[in-house]
Formats: structure tokens, sequence, C-alpha cells
């Protein structure tokens, strides 16, 4: 069993609908939590990042963690076409400030809004 | 300002050919690792360098693959006689000193073994 599962999807959604994204994971190390975007042939881009539990909002992007349940999500309201791509979750046991801070991910979830 | 790049960005080798994997990290950024994507999957941790300092290997799959960052900036991914399970994308991120250690991603390597 992997140490972070993530519905690979792939998730279609009308414009302007609110999407939720999830990953579980198994680790109880893990305290830094983040989501990554993937456009098709392109590096991940870090879109969220969270310590420990709680809520982080960003724009129309908000992170929750619940350590107690190792589960954590990401929403998007009002989704966009170009939201479409591929989202991972990625974690770490420690955060070494400009430090060796190993990332574990998700399988990522495809996404795609339409029109 | 420049992003992290990644050369060449396809690579087609024939079984047991070595290939090298170049990586520019962003100026003046300290630490830098290499992931392998697999298609369909989220990439998996390989090697990270602290400066020139290679300080965790422990993702290499086997003694085939070696990575080196002699002047502590450009860094090259080595993979000796390769497989067809070395398909993948091979990516690099940086990140900076002092930073809240967040990783910038370069666009990735497609590897393809035939």
């Amino acid at each position: 069993q992997k140490e972070v599962e993530q519905d690979p999807g792939p998730l279609s959604v009308p414009e302007g609908a609110i999407v939720s994204l999830n990953c579980t994971y198994s680790n109880s190390a893990f305290q830094y939590f983040m989501w990554y975007r993937q456009y098709s042939r392109k590096g991940p881009e870090l879109l969220m990042y969270t310590y420990s539990s709680g809520n982080k909002e960003d724009g129309r992007f908000t992170a929750q963690v619940d350590k107690s349940s190792k589960y954590i999500s990401l929403f998007i309201r009002d989704s966009q076409p170009s939201d479409s791509a591929t989202y991972l979750c990625a974690m770490s046991a420690i955060w070494i400030t400009g430090g060796g801070n190993k990332l574990t991910f998700g399988t990522g979830t495809q996404l795609k809004v339409e029109l | 300002g420049a992003g992290v790049s990644q050369s060449p960005r396809y690579k087609v080798a024939k079984r047991g050919q070595d290939v090298a994997l170049r990586c520019d990290p962003i100026s003046g950024h300290v630490s830098l690792f290499w992931y392998q994507q697999a298609l369909g999957q989220g990439p998996e941790f390989l090697t990270y360098f602290q400066n020139e300092a290679q300080l965790d290997k422990s993702g290499l799959p086997s003694d085939r693959f070696f990575a080196e960052r002699p002047e502590g900036s450009v860094s090259t991914l080595k993979i000796q006689r390769t497989q067809q399970e070395d398909s993948a994308v091979y990516l690099c991120a940086s990140s900076p000193r002092g930073g809240e250690g967040t990783q910038y991603f370069g666009p990735g390597t497609r590897l393809t073994v035939l």
C-alpha cells in the first residue's frame, strides 16, 4: 500500500462548479502538506502549502488538513477551463528552511473543467 | 527571472545505452532534488543535494543511477545500461537558502527506452 493515496480520476466538472480533491495518507510523521498543479508536459507548480491541521485559503483555492483522519483536501471555487490539469498532493515529514524536504506525492487527479 | 531548466527535453535511448540528463537550477538555490515520474503516477524522490554534497540518495532505484553536482549549481543524472523500466519523466527541483523550502520544478526530461 502506498503512503499517499489519491483517486486518479479523471474528474470532469462544468465551468463554475466547486471542485473537491482529496488524499489520504498512512504516515503519521507527515506534517507539511502541499498541493501542486501540473499541466500536460510541464513540471509541477506549487498551489498551496499547509502545516499541520487546519484550513488555508488563497483566492479560489482552499486547502484543508485533518491529521486525526490522515485526510487532506483541496477545494477550487468557480472552476475555470484553465484549471484543467492534474492536481498532485504532496507531503513531507520535516521542513528544513532551504533544506532537503523530500516530498512524497500522490498519483495525481486529472481534472477537466468543461465550458 | 529564469526558472529551473532541464535538457534535453526528450531523449530516446536504445536498451543498454547510457544517458545523461542535465538540470540547471534557479541561480543561488542551495537545494536540488531529482524525482522520477512514471506515466500516470506522481513524482517519486530519487536524490537530494545541498550545494555539492549529495545528502540523500535513498530513492535511486539501482546502482545504474548516478547523480552529481560538482560545483553546487548544475546537476547531472546519469543512467547506465538503460532498461525499458527506466522510461519516465525525470524532474529536477531546486529550493532556495533561507526560503520556506518550496521546491520549484523544471519541465522534466522525458526518457523513452526502446
